[in-house]
């Protein structure tokens, strides 16, 4: 089974902290997303990563930042938190571009005080 | 993005067939449609994914209007287990967009 691992289940940081989360998938997908979850407004797309070194824009890319040096992995990055950052992080791979299969990780729920 | 309705929430009767209905009447003529779920907890979960013919899998059956503007997703038996948040999504060939879902509860 393919398995996508997010670093952290919960995580608590300061406004203005630069935050990494990370993830990683063990079956050499071409394809990553982060998405956020906030109650009422769904999963919505923040990056997604169709190959190593290369990023697309979501729908949300505002405030984040992401980083895909290797294939496995697909970071996120908080340049400076603020509380309107706080919400629950999935991240997701796809074998490759037009697969319609995503696998999603277990999520990270990030508080910023 | 074409974009999807779904009821809010729906509740069922454990053992029982369920059908969550899904209207998208904006959907172009590539636009697969597919189906997740999420349990309490988790990250959503692929179902179902169909183009025009209705499709079957273990988890799920889907079955797809004529004109392709509605479709629904089938629990032949619904468990305690299925009781989750399902999303319709129609998919462009390059990203999921994700909508509110429908919150299916299970009754014993």
């Amino acid at each position: 089974d393919v398995k996508v691992t997010q670093s952290s289940r919960y995580l608590v940081k300061r406004t203005g902290e630069k935050v990494f989360l990370e993830c990683v998938q063990d079956m050499d997908h071409e394809n990553m997303f982060w998405y956020r979850q906030d109650p009422g407004l769904g999963l919505r797309l923040i990056y997604f990563s169709y190959d190593v070194k290369m990023k697309e824009k979501g729908d949300i890319p505002e405030g984040y930042s992401v980083s895909r040096e290797k294939k496995e992995r697909f970071s996120l990055i908080l340049e400076s938190a603020s509380t309107n950052q706080t919400s629950m992080y999935l991240c997701a791979s796809s074998l490759d571009r037009g697969s319609e299969k995503l696998f999603f990780g277990s999520g990270t729920q990030l508080s910023v005080l | 993005d074409a974009k999807t309705t779904q009821p809010n929430s729906m509740e069922s009767n454990e053992e029982e067939p369920v059908h969550l209905p899904c209207n998208h009447s904006t959907i172009s003529g590539t636009d697969y449609i597919h189906w997740y779920r999420q349990l309490p907890s988790q990250g959503p979960e692929y179902v179902i994914h169909g183009l025009t013919s209705n499709v079957n899998n273990r988890m799920a059956s889907l079955a797809i209007a004529e004109d392709r503007k509605s479709s629904t997703l089938i629990l032949h038996r619904a468990t305690l287990r299925d009781a989750a948040v399902y999303y319709c999504i129609l998919f462009d060939g390059n990203k999921l967009v994700f909508g509110a879902g429908t919150i299916l509860r299970v009754k014993s």
